[in-house]
Formats: C-alpha cells, structure tokens, sequence
C-alpha cells in the first residue's frame, strides 16, 4: 500500500511549456485534491474532484487543468508555465470528503521552478 | 469566507519544555478545525481535528488542541516537546454543511527545538 505516490519529484521548466503533474493513490479513494504551496505560505485548492469523471475548482485554478478518468488517478495540467507557477504541488485524498470520518492524506510533493 | 491566522512564524523551544502553537479562525458558522504537521519533504499529516463535542481534542504524537468558541482559537499543545517534532505546523478551518468541508489552510509556524 504505497498511499499517494506523485511524480516528478523536481522539475525545472521555462516559460511557456506545458507539462503533466501526475497522481496516483492506490487506497480507492473517491475525493483527489491539488493544493499548491507557495514559500512561507500556506496550502491553497486549485482543483479537487470528488469520483472519477467528476472535477471543480478551488481557490487558485487559474493556469491549470485537471481530468478524472479512473479512481486512482488525477493528473494536473500546466498549459503555459509562468513564472508565477513556481511552487511546491501537493495532492491529495480522502475517502468521503466528510469531516467526520474523513482524513486527508497527501502525497510528497513536486517541487516546480518556471524560469 | 474562511481565514486562518497563525501569528507566530517561527516558535523556539527546548527539548523537554512545553509547547502551545496558536490559530484563530474566521468563519460565521461552526467550524470544522484541523492541525497538520509538515516535515522537511514531506506532505502533511494530520494531527487532530475538531467538528463537534468536547472541546479538548486529543491528537496523535501526544498533542491536543482546544476549541474555543468565544476567542476564534484553536490552538495546539503538547507538554513535553521532542526532537523529532521540529517541523512546520499547520492549522486548516473548513468551511461546509452536512460534513463536507474544504479547507483553508494557515500560513504555518515552524517549531525550531534546541536539545
């Protein structure tokens, strides 16, 4: 049971490329998140998705893109990287979403620099 | 909206002394309040979290929190501080009905412990 496994782990881009954050949990999680982390900050919600085919935005979504296809996996989207995108990417997941049963766990984090 | 507001940046304690991280919150209703702590590299563990009842809540790693309502606080305790609990601390309110929440997270106090 390796929990929430995210690749890669450090990724340096220039501006403008595009790439793909990946996620993956293998607990049978419905709820997935992505948060980012900005230095000296806290966790903001860019998108989260509650069951496969199911996605909404968070606080911050501007600039990426998500998709849901199966359970286990949640991929986030840089179209144009910018400057502004450099951050640390956590996701995450939860079984119900509710607070009273629920715990969120994450993944360790891609460490993203747009140079 | 929701806001979390962690006062201290940074927290200096000795191995062995006690310990008290603060968090007040801002939210009309009752909140759902939780604490997480970061390691270096790492992604975010929940410690505890308060959604109703008593309002001394137990963690995992001997840490407790107590809500209260009349000082928006909810801040973290632990009576003897480890080594190993150096880290960064994060206090996260969510806001939500029927159970379901998405947090707002804190900026973070990093606890810094001299042997």
């Amino acid at each position: 049971n390796a929990g929430v496994t995210q690749t890669p782990k450090f990724r340096i881009l220039k501006i403008g490329q595009s790439m793909t954050l990946q996620c993956t949990q293998d607990m049978n999680h419905n709820y997935m998140y992505w948060y980012r982390q900005d230095p000296g900050m806290g966790l903001k919600l860019i998108y989260y998705s509650v069951g496969a085919g199911i996605t909404d935005k968070g606080e911050v979504p501007n600039g990426y893109n998500v998709s849901r296809s199966t359970t286990e996996d949640f991929p986030l989207r840089l179209e144009l990287a910018a400057p502004s995108q450099t951050s640390v990417y956590f996701c995450a997941s939860s079984e119900t979403g509710t607070v009273f049963t629920d715990t969120q766990y994450f993944g360790p984090g891609t460490r993203l620099t747009v140079l | 909206a929701q806001s979390v507001t962690q006062p201290d940046i940074h927290i200096t304690v000795s191995e062995g002394a006690s310990l008290e991280l603060r968090c007040n919150y801002s939210y009309g209703a009752t909140p759902y309040l939780f604490w997480y702590v970061q390691s270096p590299g790492q992604g975010l563990q929940l410690l505890l979290k308060y959604f109703s009842g008593d309002t001394l809540v137990q963690g995992i790693k001997g840490f407790e929190a107590e809500f209260k309502r009349s000082q928006s606080s909810f801040n973290l305790r632990k009576p003897s501080v480890h080594w190993s609990d150096a880290a960064e601390y994060f206090c996260a309110v969510g806001a939500g009905s029927g159970g379901s929440y998405i947090p707002t997270f804190g900026r973070g106090t990093s606890l810094i412990v001299h042997p």
